[in-house]
């Protein structure tokens, strides 16, 4: 998995809590992504970010949020807004057209 | 939106055979990559095909890409036990590539290699 970390493997969300997925990489990549996998589905991207202090949303950003203040990190915020959160989440970076992919989160609500 | 359909959604296979996987997509693209994800892992990039490239060679793995179709295969060849994993195509379409690009992963295919 690179010099991707993810944590923790496994979230236990609980009703109308905020939980944060942690996202770390020490690859020395500019570019950052999180995508949501559910079961027999592919790779669906919620947020990117390209370079420090900036991000933009991908196909399904709603319920979701992140932050980029510093390189090697970009956490996700699953909301309570997010009415289905139950899914495998994915942090990849980028290196020149290659995506790094970190171990994978697995969100379940209790 | 996904943009890449794999075909078939399932293989199963004796060891020692080819597996040939494949994915349409349906706009115009800059590359093409297949990655591969274990049960439960994240996914790891196997090979990327460039646009104006028509095959590549890495290994045991030998991709294809058809613009004048939109599809690209994967081969590989003389399968392994350990080649049981979930294979996604992805592709690229972003204007620039880089720390621009944005990728679209299909539904992906399971391959089971039996020994």
């Amino acid at each position: 998995d690179g010099g991707i970390t993810q944590s923790p493997k496994y979230l236990f969300r609980k009703e109308g809590q905020n939980v944060t997925l942690s996202c770390e990489q020490n690859l020395n990549h500019d570019a950052m992504y999180w995508y949501r996998q559910d079961p027999g589905q592919g790779l669906r991207l919620i947020y990117y970010s390209q370079i420090v202090n900036d991000f933009q949303k991908g196909d399904i950003a709603e319920g979701y949020s992140v932050s980029r203040e510093k390189k090697e990190s970009f956490p996700l915020t699953v909301t309570s807004a997010q009415k289905n959160p139950t899914a495998f989440y994915l942090c990849a970076s980028i290196n020149g057209e290659t995506q790094y992919f970190g171990p994978g989160t697995r969100l379940l609500v209790l | 939106s996904q943009q890449g359909e794999e075909d078939p959604q399932a293989l199963s296979i004796q060891e020692g055979e080819n597996a040939t996987m494949n994915c349409s997509y349906k706009t115009s693209i800059n590359n093409l990559q297949w990655y591969r994800q274990n049960s439960g892992r994240g996914l790891v990039h196997l090979i990327l095909i460039r646009s104006n490239e028509r095959e590549k060679h890495s290994g045991r793995l030998r991709v294809t890409l058809d613009t004048s179709k939109k599809s690209s295969s994967l081969l590989i060849t003389a399968s392994r036990a350990a080649d049981t994993a979930s294979y996604f195509c992805a592709t690229d379409s972003s204007l620039y590539t880089g720390a621009n690009s944005k990728l679209t992963f299909g539904k992906g295919i399971t391959l089971s290699v039996r020994p």
